[in-house]
């Protein structure tokens, strides 16, 4: 079956650090893209960040950018979040997502793909608060 | 970065209607743009992805239209488990964007 699960949410107070992981089985983990989305209390869903395949890109939301730090092993099948400096607004569930090609188009010159989030975890809840 | 406008908000409806969901891109994306369906306490389901596509599994009344900066998300005739938030999302670039969802409820 193809899974993600994620561990390490939990209480924390302001200012301090916390490292989520996400742990991928059923599928060739190294073959995929993997994000972090994230959902505050009653609010919509927001995205955090991105990582490819081989950990050579990496994107964030203006939100964390310098605060947090994606990860993966391929080796262990496993995605991380490390978060530092948190905020009572970094308050919410965190969910990792597979981002899947799902459509290819190529041309004479070029192909362009269309990916998703396919394939989410339970999510984990993280609370910063004193 | 690329804003994403949902409209409605939320938006009542009773089992058997017809629903269209609506989502604006602050600028083209061309057919970049995924819908997600949400129900309380559950991680978020794809429906719909490159605008139109149906993914796997499931069903066939939920459909997908449009291209550059306007889409739709139609449910063709409401069944009891469709009453969830809905969020269209854009995948032109990488700094992902969701929009502020759509909550669907019951009549």
């Amino acid at each position: 079956e193809v899974q993600l699960v994620e561990s390490g949410g939990g209480l924390v107070q302001p200012g301090g650090s916390l490292r989520l992981s996400c742990a991928a089985s059923g599928f060739t983990f190294s073959s995929y893209s993997m994000n972090w989305v994230r959902q505050a209390p009653g609010k919509g869903l927001e995205w955090v960040s991105y990582i490819s395949s081989s950990s050579s890109t990496i994107y964030y939301a203006d939100s964390v950018k310098g605060r947090f730090t994606i990860s993966r092993d391929n080796a262990k099948n496993s995605l991380y979040l490390q978060m530092n400096s948190l905020r009572a607004e970094d308050t919410a569930v965190y969910y990792c997502a597979r981002d899947s090609i799902l459509q290819s188009y190529c041309s004479s010159t070029s192909c362009s793909n269309t990916d998703a989030f396919d394939i989410w975890g339970q999510g984990t809840m993280v609370t910063v608060s004193s | 970065d690329i804003q994403m406008t949902q409209s409605p908000s939320s938006l009542s409806a009773s089992v058997g209607d017809r629903v269209t969901i609506t989502c604006r891109a602050s600028q083209s994306i061309s057919s970049y743009l995924n819908w997600y369906q949400q129900k309380p306490g559950k991680a978020p389901k794809l429906l719909i992805y490159a605008a139109s596509s149906l993914q796997s599994g499931v069903p066939s009344r939920f459909s997908g239209s449009g291209s550059g900066t306007d889409f739709t998300l139609t449910i063709s005739s409401l069944q009891p488990e469709d009453f969830a938030t809905y969020y269209c999302q854009q995948s032109y670039s990488t700094l992902y964007s969701f929009g502020q969802g759509t909550k669907l409820e019951i009549k």
